[in-house]
């Protein structure tokens, strides 16, 4: 079946760091691919997305780039902010038996230092 | 105007207790979720509704059972709450089911604590 595998947190930086927050995927089909923030007491909120393959998908300063050959979706940002700290969730949607669905990762905590 | 909205945002009650969270979507969207997210962040899929019709019913106790009364509501009923049942739950919604339709916009969470 399909799955996403986040990097395990915490994830600590401080201020003005590079980001990386690696993701890979298993999908039986072509699925589009996105990332959702979820700041504390909230709910989750779609960050970026990408639908094909070598797609980047960008906001807010974040990238992530749909590589098909890696089956990736790796989360940057180049100079990270404390109101980056929040929990970060890899996902993506797929046909599989049943439907589509959509499979979450475990989500990945970051915390930015002043 | 707050697009998708979740009622209580705090339920603390006892075991044994019969709950329900309401859940609203004023974004015109065809599609509701359900979601259990745990203290480590987890978040699992319980239940999908696609135009009123169930689509997506995972594992999941049938002490649970949602009901969708039109296409902008999707309601979560639990009987017999249990301590495991203590978790936030989130209702999301997104304009169609699957692939780039399926960009889903949450709730802010009900607290739900089963003492």
């Amino acid at each position: 079946g399909d799955s996403v595998t986040q990097m395990e947190g915490p994830v600590t930086l401080s201020e003005e760091a590079f980001l990386t927050i690696n993701c890979t995927y298993t999908a039986t089909g072509y699925p589009s691919l996105f990332w959702y923030v979820q700041y504390p007491g909230e709910g989750l909120q779609l960050l970026l997305k990408a639908t094909k393959a070598d797609d980047k998908g960008s906001n807010k300063g974040f990238e992530a780039t749909y590589r098909k050959e890696t089956t990736s979706f790796h989360l940057e940002k180049g100079s990270v902010q404390v109101s980056d700290s929040a929990v970060y969730f890899c996902a993506l949607s797929d046909l599989g038996t049943g439907g589509f669905k959509t499979i979450f990762g475990a989500g990945t905590r970051l915390f930015v230092k002043a | 105007d707050t697009a998708v909205s979740q009622t209580p945002k705090y339920l603390v009650t006892q075991m044994g207790n019969d709950k329900s969270i309401k859940c609203e979507q004023n974004l015109g969207h065809d599609t509701m979720y359900w979601y259990k997210q745990d203290s480590k962040k987890f978040l699992k899929i319980m239940f999908s509704y696609n135009n009123k019709e169930l689509i997506i019913n995972e594992t999941v106790p049938n002490r649970f059972s949602p009901k969708s009364p039109d296409k902008a509501h999707l309601n979560l009923h639990i009987n017999s709450l249990e301590l495991g049942d203590s978790a936030v739950y989130f209702c999301a919604s997104s304009q169609g089911y699957g692939g780039p339709y399926n960009e889903q916009f949450f709730g802010p969470g009900t607290r739900l604590t089963v003492l």
